[in-house]
C-alpha cells in the first residue's frame, strides 16, 4: 500500500503569494494531521481531522492559514498571503486513531521557502 | 499540557557500538503512548518504536529497544550494533486521548554514527 503522499515536495514562492500544500492519506485511515517543522520551534501540530472533520485547529498560526479535507483521500493546507516566516517543512500524517492503532505515518514533507 | 524533553542535543557513537538516547515527559494522565521517530537527512519521519503506557514490558524492534520507566516518566531508546544508516535526528513523542492523538514532540537528538 502506498504511504502518505504529499505534493509538492519543494515550493519556492514570493511573499504575498498564495501557497497550497496537498496531502493524500493512507487509504482507510480516518485521522489526518498537519505538522510544521522549523529550527526554532521544532515539530508542532497545526490542525487535525477525524473523518474529514476538523477537530483541533488551535495550532494554526493565524487567519492566513486554512486547511480543508473535502473527502477521505485528500486534504489541503493553504497559506494566503504567505510571509517569509512561514518558511518551514510541512508534514502530513495519517493514522487509524486509538481503536485501530494510534501510530501516525508521515508523508515526505513539503519544504516551503517564502522569499 | 504535556511536555517532552530530550536533554541530549547531539550524540556520537562508533559503528557496532551501543548508544542510549534519553527522553523524559511530563503528564498527569495514566493512559498514553510514547514513540521514537527517526528523521534521516532525507527528512522523512520514520517510526522506530512504540510503547503503550499500560504495558509493563519494554518494546523492542530488532536492534532498537526502550527502557520505559513509568513512575520516573522516562523513555530512553537503546540502539545496539549501531550502523552508519542510523545517523539521523531522533525524536521522542507523546500521545494520549486528551491530546486528540496528536503527537507532542521533543526537540530531538542528532545522532552521528562514525566508522
Amino acid at each position: 500500500d502506498a504511504g502518505v503522499i504529499q505534493s509538492p515536495r519543494h515550493e519556492v514562492t514570493e511573499m504575498g503569494q498564495e501557497v497550497t500544500l496537498r496531502c493524500k492519506p493512507i487509504s482507510g485511515h480516518d485521522y489526518l494531521f498537519w505538522y510544521r517543522q522549523t529550527m526554532m520551534r521544532g515539530l508542532e501540530l497545526l490542525i487535525y481531522f477525524n473523518n474529514n472533520v476538523p477537530i483541533d485547529d488551535s495550532g494554526m498560526p493565524e487567519d492566513r492559514f486554512s486547511a480543508k479535507m473535502p473527502n477521505a483521500s485528500f486534504s489541503t493546507l493553504k497559506i494566503q498571503p504567505s510571509e517569509p516566516r512561514d518558511s518551514a517543512v510541512y508534514f502530513c500524517a495519517s493514522s487509524l486513531g486509538l481503536a485501530g492503532g494510534p501510530t501516525q505515518y508521515f508523508g515526505p514533507g513539503t519544504r516551503l521557502t517564502v522569499l | 499540557a504535556q511536555t517532552v524533553t530530550q536533554s541530549q542535543p547531539e550524540m556520537s557513537v562508533q559503528e557496532a557500538e551501543t548508544v542510549t538516547l534519553s527522553c523524559t515527559y511530563d503528564t498527569s494522565e495514566n493512559n498514553y503512548y510514547l514513540f521514537w521517530y527517526k528523521q534521516p537527512p532525507s527528512r522523512q519521519m520514520i517510526l522506530v518504536i512504540r510503547q503503550e503506557a499500560y504495558k509493563q514490558q519494554n518494546a523492542t524492534e530488532n536492534r532498537f529497544s526502550v527502557n520505559f520507566q513509568k513512575a520516573a516518566k522516562s523513555f530512553s531508546l537503546k540502539i545496539s550494533d549501531s550502523q552508519l544508516g542510523d545517523t539521523a535526528m531522533y525524536f521522542c513523542a507523546f500521545m494520549n486521548e486528551n491530546s486528540g492523538y496528536a503527537l507532542n514532540f521533543g526537540k530531538g537528538t542528532s545522532l552521528l554514527v562514525t566508522p
